[in-house]
């Protein structure tokens, strides 16, 4: 079953407000990687980190690696509304050639 | 396009009748990964290929649940005697096994199944 516990389920926020959200975990994993997803679509890997204490940036997107290696969030800035869907964590016990485990998933709704 | 294909991506048959879903990785990609995600929920591993043997099937929920990989490419889920359950959306990703190297999983859009 899951082993993540991501928050908020959901956030209803105005258009060019910030958004964070996080990701915590009982167990350590060695990667930690951000999607999004849209209706009818695959998730798509926003954000990838590989080393504990890791700040990286995409775009409007900050993510970090906790340096317990337990824990990770999600910062977005000035949001816009395509950045409407819902956001997972996700992690991974090696850096590749391993399943992963995702978080129940934040829905985030961006009001024009 | 260069991602991941799957087919069908939508697929309603009724209960106890046996489906195969087909996921096609990107080219060049030896790891292959079969996912389950339940209406509203976060996604649920249920096999892992290295080329065209299964390190890890650990998440397969019963025995009707069986997959496949040929020729290191193409991958097949079958679901026999499916039942309601099973309805859900069977998502697949692969990426570069490369020891010591960073290598993310990139997912299809996956295959809707609908139990009637």
């Amino acid at each position: 079953g899951q082993q993540l516990n991501q928050s908020p389920q959901s956030m209803f926020i105005q258009e060019g407000e910030d958004v964070s959200m996080n990701c915590t975990s009982s167990s350590i994993f060695n990667t930690w990687l951000w999607y999004k997803q849209e209706p009818g679509e695959g998730p798509v890997l926003l954000i990838a980190l590989y080393k504990a204490g890791e700040l990286t940036s995409n775009g409007r997107l900050t993510a970090q690696f906790g340096i317990t290696r337990k824990d990770s969030f999600l910062n977005i800035s000035a949001s816009i509304p395509s950045d409407v869907g819902i956001y997972f964590c996700a992690g991974q016990k090696e850096t590749s050639g391993s399943r992963l485990t995702f978080g129940e998933g934040t829905q985030l709704t961006v009001n024009p | 396009g260069a991602g991941v294909s799957q087919s069908p991506s939508n697929k309603v048959t009724e209960k106890g009748k046996d489906v195969e879903l087909r996921c096609d990785p990107i080219s060049g990609h030896t790891a292959l990964y079969w996912y389950r995600q339940s209406l509203g929920q976060g996604l649920e591993f249920l096999i892992y290929f290295q080329g065209n043997s299964a390190p890890d099937k650990s998440g397969l929920p019963s025995d009707r649940f069986s997959a496949e990989r040929t020729g290191g490419s193409v991958s097949t889920l079958t679901i026999q005697r499916t039942q309601q359950e099973d309805s859900a959306v069977y998502l697949c990703a692969s990426s570069v096994r490369a020891p010591n190297s960073n290598q993310p999983q990139h997912f299809g859009d996956g295959t809707r199944l609908s139990i009637l």
